[in-house]
C-alpha cells in the first residue's frame, strides 16, 4: 500500500514556467510533509517542508500548498530553470524518531 | 547544520563478496538511523531501522541475514551486504532524523554498490 501518491510522474516545462507537482496521503498521523530534489547519483537535498497546522510556505521560488481536509499538498516552482532539472520526491512522517515514507518521484525537465 | 557522512560513494565488488557501508553523524548524535534503497528511476525504499545498543527493525521482504545493521554508538551505524549478487546492486542511502528547529531529516551522500 503506497501511503504518499505522488504526480506526475514526469513534467518538462519551458524555462519560467511554473512546474507543480501533487502528493496525496492517506494517514492523518503524519504531521511533517518535506519536498526533496535529487540529481542523479546524489543523495536527496531538502527543499522546503510544511507541518498541517500551516496552509502555505513560501522559500524563495519555491512553494508548498497544503490542504488538510484533503489530505493533499503540493510543489510549486517559480521561474523554472534549466538547473532545476530533477526528480522531486514528496515524503511524509509521523511524530518521533520514525523514517520517511516517500512518494514515487517526479522527473522535471527544464527546457531553455 | 546536522551531517551524516556517508562511505564509500561508491564500490565495485565480485559476486559472494561482502561490503560494508558507514554512515557517522558528524556532529549529533543519531540515536536512530533509517536505511533506504533506492533502484534506477525509482524512489527510495525503507529497507530498515537500526536502534543504537539494539537490534535494527527490517520491513517486510528484507533479508536480515543478507542486509546486517549494526548500530554499537550514537554516531556510527553500518550495513553490510553480505554475499553480495548482481541483483543487489543498487544506491544505499542513510538518514537520520535530527532534533531542534524544523525536526527534519539528514541524509547521507549515498553509496553506490555494483557487484559483477
Amino acid at each position: 500500500q503506497q501511503q504518499v501518491k505522488q504526480s506526475p510522474q514526469s513534467l518538462i516545462v519551458q524555462k519560467g514556467g511554473i512546474p507543480i507537482i501533487n502528493c496525496a496521503y492517506e494517514n492523518t498521523a503524519f504531521d511533517y510533509f518535506p519536498w526533496y530534489q535529487q540529481f542523479p547519483g546524489k543523495g536527496p537535498a531538502l527543499l522546503i517542508a510544511i507541518r498541517p497546522d500551516v496552509s502555505e510556505k513560501k522559500e524563495g521560488r519555491f512553494t508548498i500548498s497544503f490542504n488538510k481536509s484533503a489530505k493533499q499538498f503540493s510543489l510549486h516552482i517559480m521561474d523554472s530553470q534549466p538547473g532545476d532539472s530533477a526528480t522531486y520526491f514528496c515524503a511524509a512522517s509521523i511524530e518521533g524518531n520514525t523514517p520517511l515514507v516517500f512518494g514515487k518521484g517526479t522527473r522535471l525537465s527544464v527546457i531553455a | 547544520g546536522a551531517v551524516v557522512s556517508q562511505h564509500p560513494s561508491w564500490v565495485i565488488c565480485k559476486s559472494g563478496t561482502s561490503v560494508k557501508i558507514e554512515c557517522r553523524s558528524l556532529d549529533f548524535q543519531a540515536t536512530t538511523m533509517f536505511w533506504y534503497r533506492q533502484f534506477p528511476k525509482q524512489s527510495l525504499m525503507l529497507m530498515a531501522t537500526s536502534n543504537e545498543g539494539s537490534k535494527a527493525t527490517y520491513e517486510q521482504g528484507v533479508e536480515k541475514d543478507k542486509f546486517l545493521i549494526n548500530h554499537a554508538s550514537l554516531t556510527l551505524s553500518t550495513l553490510t551486504v553480505t554475499s553480495a549478487h548482481p541483483e543487489d546492486s543498487s544506491f544505499y542511502i542513510c538518514s537520520a532524523r535530527t532534533t531542534g528547529t524544523g525536526n527534519g531529516y539528514t541524509f547521507g551522500s549515498g553509496t553506490r554498490l555494483t557487484v559483477v
